[in-house]
């Protein structure tokens, strides 16, 4: 298997602008995570799926950030309207059942 | 919010020395996770460790648990260069049959040659 992909691996952006960051998951995998990573605050668990499902959603930030997952091998995370203070590393991860995950490289994402 | 909490935040070796890493946490786990993170990386797993286990060995790694303490260490044992890199401890809440994953700030570890 590939792992878990993530795309785009950069993005710069300007203030006020849409990002969409993407994830296929590892096959047969059950559970998707999004984390975002920063100096400041370390890796955040934003939301996580079972089966497609969102299950906690609690870490979203605020209603700028969306998150679907349409099937069980593709999720999106959605910023709109972007702004400087979302500048992170963002990581999807996902893992079958309860045990290890697997993360992707990131998505390094830069908002001027 | 983050659950668990590392010691230290960093922490500078000689090769061949042993690395000890401390994670301490909140509530009630299903169970414990070591991962490792290299520069520019994603995390990669390192060793999963039951809350009714006290020690685990996989390779030159060594981990404990203390339920009663809410408390694990890693221990890395004759270093190498190449164990250079981040460190984070991850629980897994019983609340939710383990489903939640919340990480720790991690540990920088430099391995000097």
């Amino acid at each position: 298997d590939a792992g878990v992909i993530q795309s785009p691996r950069h993005e710069v952006t300007e203030m006020g602008q849409e990002v969409t960051l993407r994830c296929k998951p590892i096959s047969g995998h059950d559970y998707l995570f999004w984390y975002r990573q920063t100096m400041m605050r370390g890796l955040e668990l934003l939301i996580y799926f079972n089966n497609n499902v969102p299950i906690d959603d609690s870490g979203m930030p605020e209603d700028r950030f969306s998150a679907k997952m349409p099937n069980a091998s593709f999720s999106t995370l959605k910023i709109q309207p972007s702004e400087p203070r979302d500048s992170a590393v963002y990581f999807c991860a996902s893992r079958g059942g309860i045990g290890e995950l697997f993360f992707g490289e990131g998505s390094r994402l830069t908002v001027l | 919010s983050q659950q668990g909490e590392e010691d230290p935040q960093a922490l500078s070796i000689q090769e061949g020395e042993n690395a000890t890493m401390n994670c301490s946490y909140k509530t009630s786990i299903n169970n414990l996770q070591w991962y490792r993170q290299n520069s520019g990386r994603g995390l990669v797993h390192l060793i999963l460790i039951r809350s009714n286990e006290r020690e685990k060995h996989s390779g030159r790694l060594r981990v404990t648990l203390d339920t009663s303490k809410k408390s694990s260490s890693l221990l890395i044992t004759a270093s190498r260069a190449a164990d250079t890199a981040s460190y984070f401890c991850a629980t897994a809440s019983s609340y939710n049959q383990g489903g939640k994953l919340i990480f720790g700030q991690g540990t920088e570890l430099s391995v000097k040659p």
